[in-house]
C-alpha cells in the first residue's frame, strides 16, 4: 500500500495567516493527488485534484503543488471558514489511501 | 445537481447484518464509480471499496476483503454496503462517494451526507 504522511498533524494560526500542509507519498504517485476539507460534523469535499486542479467553487487562495512523492496544499490568507481538518489522499494505485489528517484551528 | 443520497443510521447489535445504500442523481448512473469511505469516531479517512455500476466490476481494500460486499442496482441507481455479521469495531460513519473521470483527476468529487452505524450490545 502506498502511505501517505501529512505533516503538521496540527497547526494553530490566524486569519489572514498563511499556511502550508505537506503531504509525502511512500512512493510516486505521478500527480494523482487530492485534497479534502472536513468541517465538523460534515461530510468531506473536495479541493483540489490532480495535485493542483482547483474545484469548481473552491476559493482561489486555496492551492496545491507537487508531483512524484512530495506535494503541499497552500492557503494564502485563512478565512474563519477554513478551520478545518485536510486530508491528502492518492489515486494513483489501489487500495486507495488517505493521509491522517491535518487539524487547522485558530490560534 | 449531483447527489448522493445515503440511507439513515442504524443501531445494531453485534452479530447481526445490516445494509446500508447510497441512491444517485443528478448524473449518468452507470458511468462512474461509486465507492465507500470509512470514518471512525475522532479518525481519519479509510477508502473500503469501489464498484462501477456499468458491469458490475468491483475492487476491495484488502483490508476490508471479505468482511463487507459492495453491491449495485443499477435499475435503482443505488449502491449497497453489506455485513454478514457486525462487530462492535464496525462502529463509524460510512460516506459513499463518487468517483470523477480519469480527466477530471479521478477523485472523491461527491460525497454522501454519511450513515453512522453504531453497533453496540
Amino acid at each position: 500500500d502506498i502511505q501517505l504522511t501529512q505533516s503538521p498533524s496540527s497547526v494553530s494560526a490566524s486569519v489572514g495567516d498563511r499556511v502550508t500542509i505537506t503531504c509525502r507519498a511512500s512512493q510516486g504517485i505521478r500527480i494523482s493527488l487530492a485534497w479534502y476539507q472536513q468541517r465538523p460534523g460534515q461530510a468531506p469535499k473536495l479541493l483540489i485534484s490532480a495535485t493542483s486542479t482547483l474545484q469548481s467553487g473552491v476559493p482561489s487562495r486555496f492551492s496545491g503543488g507537487g508531483s512524484g512523492t512530495d506535494f503541499s496544499l497552500t492557503i494564502s490568507s485563512l478565512q474563519p471558514e477554513d478551520f478545518a481538518t485536510y486530508y491528502c489522499q492518492q489515486v494513483s494505485s489501489f487500495p486507495y489511501t488517505f493521509g491522517q489528517g491535518t487539524k487547522l484551528d485558530i490560534k | 445537481e449531483v447527489q448522493l443520497v445515503q440511507s439513515g443510521g442504524e443501531v445494531k447489535k453485534p452479530g447481526q447484518s445490516l445494509r446500508i445504500s447510497c441512491k444517485g442523481s443528478g448524473y449518468t448512473f452507470a458511468s462512474n464509480w461509486i465507492g465507500w469511505v470509512r470514518q471512525k469516531p475522532g479518525s481519519g479517512l479509510e477508502w473500503m471499496a469501489i464498484i462501477y455500476p456499468g458491469d458490475s466490476d468491483r475492487t476491495y481494500n484488502p483490508s476490508f476483503q471479505g468482511l463487507v460486499t459492495i453491491s449495485v442496482d443499477k435499475s435503482l441507481s443505488t449502491v449497497y454496503l453489506q455485513w454478514r455479521s457486525l462487530k462492535a469495531s464496525d462502529t463509524a460513519i460510512y460516506y459513499c462517494v463518487r468517483q470523477g473521470h480519469h480527466t477530471s483527476g479521478s477523485s472523491f468529487d461527491y460525497w454522501g451526507q454519511g450513515t453512522l452505524v453504531t453497533v453496540s450490545s
